[in-house]
């Protein structure tokens, strides 16, 4: 097992592009979820997928969407990107039974948006 | 709607002493899971524990106790005898019941940040 990679781990993007954040999870990891962290905050809770389908969605705009693939890789794509949309950007995965193994966090990518 | 509330912004104890890390949640659910996450200066979210609603059994692991009491809504965490390296912010988060993956849409708080002098 390699853990959870997340790739780029810093991004600098101009007010009104777009971003696409990378994932990648450990084999059989089937659940993923996203999060948005601000500075000295909590992460926020953005979605989650499992089996390549949304599995909730939490209070973000329909700019925010997200990908997952077969191979345990997922993407989080951010459009019209705004001021505020700095942020820690968290990618947690886990084997199906979340409850028992608890999700494995990846270091996140940090994106700034000027 | 869910929340999470860490009272304790900062702490700042001594090596060996004893800290306790507070957590109030809200929740109308009557199936919800909580867990306790450790975030080291390298960012990654460390899983240290879960519990669902119906399991109200107090644990301990090394250093590390939980307290959950539902009739209060807390799940306190408890670390004896600090160390330098357990300085670190930490994370309570409760999550909704999911019918596919068990936990589902979590809520974390704006966690507390431990200092463990040397």
């Amino acid at each position: 097992e390699t853990g959870v990679t997340q790739s780029p781990t810093h991004l600098i993007k101009t007010r009104g592009q777009q971003v696409t954040l990378r994932c990648s999870s450990q084999s059989g990891h089937n659940t993923v979820s996203w999060y948005q962290q601000a500075l000295g905050q909590g992460p926020q809770f953005i979605f989650q997928y499992y089996r390549e389908e949304e599995n909730g969605r939490g209070n973000f705009p329909p700019r925010f969407s997200g990908l997952q693939f077969p191979n345990y890789s997922s993407e989080l794509n951010v459009n019209a990107l705004e001021l505020d949309d700095s942020a820690l950007y968290l990618c947690a995965s886990s084997l199906p039974q979340t409850v028992t193994y608890g999700y494995t966090f990846g270091s996140g990518t940090r994106l700034t948006v000027v | 709607a869910q929340k999470v509330t860490q009272a304790q912004t900062e702490i700042s104890v001594v090596e060996k002493e004893d800290v306790t890390l507070d957590c109030v949640y809200e929740t109308r659910d009557t199936t919800y899971y909580l867990f306790w996450y450790k975030q080291p200066p390298s960012g990654e979210l460390v899983f240290l524990i879960r519990r669902n609603s119906f399991d109200e059994q107090n644990e301990i692991s090394g250093r590390y106790s939980w307290n959950f009491q539902k009739s209060t809504s807390s799940f306190n965490f408890t670390i004896t005898a600090s160390q330098v390296v357990d300085s670190a912010v930490y994370f309570c988060a409760l999550s909704e019941a999911n019918r596919n993956t068990n936990a589902g849409k979590s809520t974390f708080g704006d966690g507390t940040t431990l200092t463990v002098k040397p």
